[in-house]
């Protein structure tokens, strides 16, 4: 009973191709997430969002789009790949948002992660 | 913006020994300050987070201390073994923010 799920698990292409990457959760959370881990291991959010709605962009080039078809899934599409989009991304998702109430947690539970080259 | 710098980056410890790291946070409104493990291949995983009403949490081999005047936090972990070798994440984020800012990592190595 995987809880996070992404697809592929390995993605190697070309430069300028287009790709996508498919997130599913079956938690029943309301907010999910695109995390890039490059190869110095930083991770940094790249979008968020709650209930289909696109919730936080962190000044991600527009050749990265979010498409949220229902509050399980998060897919990610990536146009005219460029060799520094190569890295692992992660999604993740959340009952509410991070910190979301004051004296509760709300944890971030994360996919097994896509690894992409772009060649 | 949200600013979060973790040390150290490497920490090699032998078997049985402490291993602390230490974090810092940048914005005062933060308040919900998770740790991740992260095993080679791995995703990152929660071991342990701690929100700004309390100073200090405990679980097991695993401690998380907080101060908010001096705006850092730190995570113990006590009787080292060689499972716990991984690279650790803190984290901190401000209520309803909706995004975690990550430490940059302290990939720990436990001496058999």
């Amino acid at each position: 009973d995987t809880a996070v799920s992404q697809t592929p698990k390995y993605l190697v292409t070309q430069m300028g191709n287009d790709k996508s990457i498919k997130c599913e959760q079956n938690l029943g959370h309301d907010t999910m997430y695109w995390y890039k881990q490059d190869s110095k291991k930083f991770l940094k959010i790249m979008f968020s969002y709650n209930n289909k709605e696109l919730i936080i962009n962190e000044t991600v080039p527009n050749r990265f789009s979010p498409k949220s078809p229902d509050k399980a899934h998060l897919n990610l599409h990536i146009n005219s790949l460029e060799l520094g989009d190569s890295a692992v991304y992660f999604c993740a998702s959340s009952q509410y948002g991070a910190g979301a109430t004051k004296y509760s947690t709300d944890t971030q539970y994360f996919g097994p992660g896509t690894r992409l080259t772009v060649l | 913006g949200e600013n979060v710098e973790q040390h150290p980056s490497t920490l090699s410890v032998q078997e049985g020994d402490s291993a602390v790291i230490k974090c810092t946070y940048s914005d005062s409104a933060s308040n919900y300050f998770p740790w991740y493990k992260q095993e080679l291949g791995k995703r990152p995983q929660l071991i342990i987070d701690i929100r700004s009403n309390v100073g200090e949490k405990k679980d097991q081999r695993i401690a998380v201390t907080l101060n908010k005047t001096a705006k850092h936090f730190s995570l113990h972990i006590t009787e080292t073994q060689p499972e716990d070798s991984a690279v650790y994440f803190c984290a901190a984020s401000m209520y309803s923010s909706y995004k975690l800012i990550f430490g940059s990592g302290t990939r720990l190595l436990v001496r058999p």
